[in-house]
């Protein structure tokens, strides 16, 4: 049981550059998230979804896409990276129901320049 | 405005000694507050979840209480060791929806030897 995995765990892209990060979970939960940790700032959610084929918009989504094909992966495309997207990635997965825990991969830190 | 303040910012304390994290939520309407702890480079991992009607729980040297009234919290940590220096994150859950989680900015606590 490998929980959340995210690749890659560095990256950085030039200002323009398109690309997708990715986030896989194998404990079957139904809502998956990606958020965003900037310093000195609580972590800002992105997008989620709460099943394959259905995903919505979270606090800051402009400048990036999602899609959910499988209970298992939720990858995050940056369109046309800017400089503003620098920060840490973090994909989390937990089941619907009642007050459970929400699991975290281990982050993406990306720098666009 | 929904927002989750922690204090104090950082802290720094000696191995052994104890210290109390506090978190003050301005979130409504309440489901439950989260404590996790951040490693350095690391996804944030659960420590405790608290529903409205619960206002202490443990885990293991750390214990989270909640006053839903004040709406306060705060985690206390027993006997500190090197291995607790990390980043503790108090998030709230919106009820209604799909898990609206509202971050706190953490406290950065560096236990010394």
């Amino acid at each position: 049981n490998a929980g959340v995995t995210q690749t890659p765990k560095f990256q950085v892209l030039k200002t323009g550059q398109s690309m997708t990060l990715q986030c896989a979970q194998d404990m079957n939960h139904e809502y998956m998230s990606w958020y965003r940790q900037d310093p000195g700032m609580g972590l800002r959610l992105i997008h989620y979804s709460v099943g394959a084929g259905i995903t919505d918009q979270g606090e800051v989504p402009n400048g990036y896409n999602v899609s959910r094909s499988t209970t298992e992966d939720f990858p995050l495309r940056l369109l046309s990276a800017a400089p503003s997207q620098t920060s840490v990635y973090f994909c989390a997965s937990q089941t619907l129901a009642g007050a459970n825990e929400q699991y975290f991969g281990p982050g993406t830190r990306l720098t666009v320049t | 405005k929904n927002q989750v303040e922690q204090s104090p910012q950082s802290l720094i304390i000696l191995e052994g000694k104890n210290c109390t994290l506090q978190c003050n939520y301005t979130v409504s309407p309440f489901s439950n507050l989260r404590w996790y702890k951040q490693d350095t480079g690391r996804g944030p991992v659960s420590l405790t979840i608290m529903t409205f009607s619960e206002n202490t729980k443990s885990n293991g040297r750390y214990t989270a209480t909640l006053d839903a009234d004040t709406k306060q919290s705060s985690l206390h940590i027993t006997a500190s060791q090197l291995s607790d220096s990390a980043s503790y994150i108090c998030v709230v859950t919106l009820s209604g929806g799909y898990n609206k989680l509202i971050f706190g900015a953490g406290t950065r606590l560096a236990v010394h030897p």
